[in-house]
């Protein structure tokens, strides 16, 4: 009940094409969904998060779209950059309570 | 202000040595945690702690001990290192929902 499941474990995408990443989850008390970015040889880094209470949540290119009957959420990075070549990883909680994470993807973004 | 810093970027152990990896912030976070991240295993918590002066395990624990003397501080050691614990390991805090990473160390276990 505590897992996290992402996919795909990679990606490719070309230059200006929209990136999409798929999070599932089990624990109906989680609350808190952050995605993280990581680029070679950096600690991740938090890219956006959204709580339960809205469906979606935009910031610039990126966009986290939250579906709590299904217990998904998703990651579009739209017109996606080579810059955006990294790999990303979802995660939730319960409130405070340690950060579940999924395994990862892997995003390679070709011009 | 330097966020989470960790000492050192990358070391080389022969099996059975003993190393501690330090880990310091300067956000006065509550929380702080240690995780190792393997190839297609994405980041597994191995200890963390709520507050100064306590420590709890978390999903990989064997072989690792941690202390946190100072809030500001959480050490990991691994006692008699093993090829297994070859990994780039991470350090973080958090402050409410954010979580806060350092830059890795890396680690290899010959």
């Amino acid at each position: 009940q505590q897992q996290v499941k992402q996919s795909p474990q990679s990606l490719i995408v070309q230059k200006g094409g929209i990136s999409i990443i798929n999070c599932a989850y089990e624990n109906t008390a989680f609350d808190y969904f952050p995605w993280y970015q990581q680029f070679p040889g950096k600690g991740p880094a938090l890219l956006i998060a959204i709580r339960p209470d809205v469906s979606e949540k935009k910031e610039g290119r990126f966009t986290i779209s939250f579906n709590k009957s299904a217990k998904q959420f998703s990651l579009h990075i739209m017109d996606s950059q080579p810059g955006d070549s990294a790999t990303y990883f979802c995660a939730a909680s319960r409130g405070t309570d340690k950060l579940i994470f999924g395994t990862g993807t892997r995003l390679q973004v070709f011009p | 202000n330097a966020g989470v810093t960790q000492t050192p970027k990358f070391r080389v152990l022969k099996t059975g040595q003993s190393m501690t990896l330090l880990c310091a912030q300067d956000m006065n976070h509550e929380y702080m945690y240690w995780y190792r991240q393997d190839p297609g295993m994405g980041l597994r918590l191995i200890h963390y702690s709520v507050g100064e002066g306590t420590t709890a395990k978390g999903e990989v624990p064997d072989g690792y001990n941690v202390s946190r003397l100072k809030k500001q501080n959480f050490l990991l050691g691994l006692e008699s290192a093993a090829p297994s614990q070859t990994s780039v390991y991470f350090c973080a805090s958090r402050n409410g929902y954010e979580q806060y990473f350092g830059p890795g160390t890396r680690l290899t276990v010959t």
